[in-house]
């Protein structure tokens, strides 16, 4: 059945660390997200992608990166330069082209937590 | 930027109350969507609305775009309907901009 899958659903990261969370989507949608929550507060946006090998970043993108090498995947790899990873990490993907102007779906989430 | 104020920021209920939830927004808007999580986490989408009045089942919304406001009544509340409620929207670019949230909390 479509939706998006993420994983793992709990990540442990060490100091110094650099971990991938996965984002995959069977919607045929382009355009995906990442987001970040954490607790008590809304959603920021990391990173988007509106298409294939373009991304842009969002209000937070320092201490991450992202690629976008498949319509299916837009990974999110949270480098040692986040100084305060620990967060609910969400991924989101909506049909694209209309300039944002349309339904964005969640996925899961993954939690992340430094030891 | 777009500021998204959402009140109350709690609420609690007896089943079977109604409640209105509101969300404020400071600029024009083409996307504004209310969404529900869920206590793992999930967000589930309940309505796409930038203007206009929707209705599914217990829940309906309202969007007055001129007066830059919008109202999710739930009514007959059941247990299953705690959370936290977010209202986003976008003002043309990609990015949704999200509230705080209220968080309901309906007891039986």
């Amino acid at each position: 059945d479509g939706g998006i899958t993420q994983s793992p659903k709990y990540l442990f990261r060490k100091e110094g660390q650099n971990v991938t969370l996965s984002c995959e989507q069977n919607l045929n949608h382009d355009a995906m997200y990442w987001y970040r929550q954490d607790p008590g507060q809304g959603l920021r946006l990391i990173y988007y992608s509106q298409i294939v090998n373009d991304f842009q970043k969002g209000d937070i993108a320092e201490g991450y990166s992202v690629s976008r090498e498949k319509k299916e995947s837009f990974p999110l790899t949270v480098t040692s330069a986040q100084k305060n990873p620990t967060a609910f990490y969400l991924c989101a993907s909506s049909i694209g082209g209309l300039a944002g102007a349309e339904t964005q779906y969640f996925g899961p989430g993954t939690r992340l937590l430094v030891l | 930027g777009i500021q998204v104020e959402q009140s109350p920021p709690d609420l609690i209920l007896q089943e079977g109350a109604n409640s209105t939830l509101r969300c404020n927004f400071s600029d024009s808007v083409n996307n504004l969507q209310w969404f529900h999580q869920n206590p793992w986490g999930q967000l589930i989408n309940l309505f796409y609305i930038p203007s206009g009045t929707k209705q599914n089942g217990r829940l309906s919304a309202t969007t007055v775009a001129t007066e830059r406001y919008s109202l999710l009544y739930i009514s007959s509340s059941q247990t299953t309907d705690s959370g936290v409620y977010f209202c986003a929207v976008n003002t043309g670019f990609q990015k949704l901009v999200f509230g705080t949230g209220t968080r309901l909390l309906v007891s039986p």
